[in-house]
């Protein structure tokens, strides 16, 4: 059984540009969430996608979107990006209809926008 | 806007020592879980505790959840270096986490 992976693990973007975080999640999961934490933060809710479609949203701005694919996986797209987007992306995968509560974590992306 | 508050931010402790990390907020939650983080890795969770005083042990953890449903503790019994790490509470409120902003825990040898 693998776990959830995430990519790339760092990278470094200009003000202005966009950018797309890739995660693929555990085996035999259907959801995946994604949060983004800031230095010295918890984790802050971006979305959740459950079956390809967007199945709830935090206080994040529509630059923020997303993607699930049929395999589950999903990708995480900003355009856009300012100074504050610099955090630590984290992706977390789930298997809606059975243990909802329990999430399993990536490794994360951490992105520096300069 | 529901919170979770984490307290202390930060702890330094001598290995043996026991501690308390607490997390508490005005809001109810319908389960709150303890994540541990280590530096570049995403959180692992612990436990996940549900009904109100409810008591959850794991190895020298002890975690409990208020009898209202708005509060939880952590406590670590004769800590061990191996338990340095950031520990992070998360309150479910429908399909989403609310965290705390974790507490770091440093355990000296």
């Amino acid at each position: 059984e693998t776990g959830v992976t995430q990519s790339p693990t760092h990278l470094i973007k200009t003000r202005g540009q966009q950018v797309t975080l890739r995660c693929s999640s555990q085996s035999g999961h259907n959801t995946v969430s994604w949060y983004q934490q800031a230095l010295g933060q918890g984790p802050q809710f971006i979305f959740q996608y459950y079956r390809e479609e967007e199945n709830g949203r935090g206080n994040f701005p529509p630059r923020f979107s997303g993607l699930q694919f049929p395999n589950y996986s999903s990708e995480l797209n900003v355009n856009a990006l300012e100074l504050d987007d610099s955090a630590l992306y984290l992706c977390a995968s789930s298997s809606r209809g059975l243990t909802r509560d329990e999430q399993y974590f990536g490794p994360g992306t951490r992105l520096t926008v300069t | 806007t529901q919170l979770l508050e984490q307290s202390p931010q930060f702890l330094s402790i001598q290995e043996g020592e026991n501690l308390t990390v607490y997390c508490n907020s005005s809001s109810v939650f319908s389960s709150l879980q303890w994540y541990r983080q280590e530096p570049g890795e995403g959180p692992v969770l612990l436990v996940t505790v549900v009904t109100g005083g409810e008591v959850k042990k794991l190895k020298r953890l002890t975690f409990q959840f208020g009898d209202a449903r708005k509060d939880s503790s952590l406590h670590i019994t004769a800590a061990q270096p191996g338990d340095t790490g950031l520990y992070l509470c998360a309150g479910r409120s429908n399909y989403q986490l609310i965290w705390g902003a974790g507490t770091k825990l440093i355990i000296k040898p």
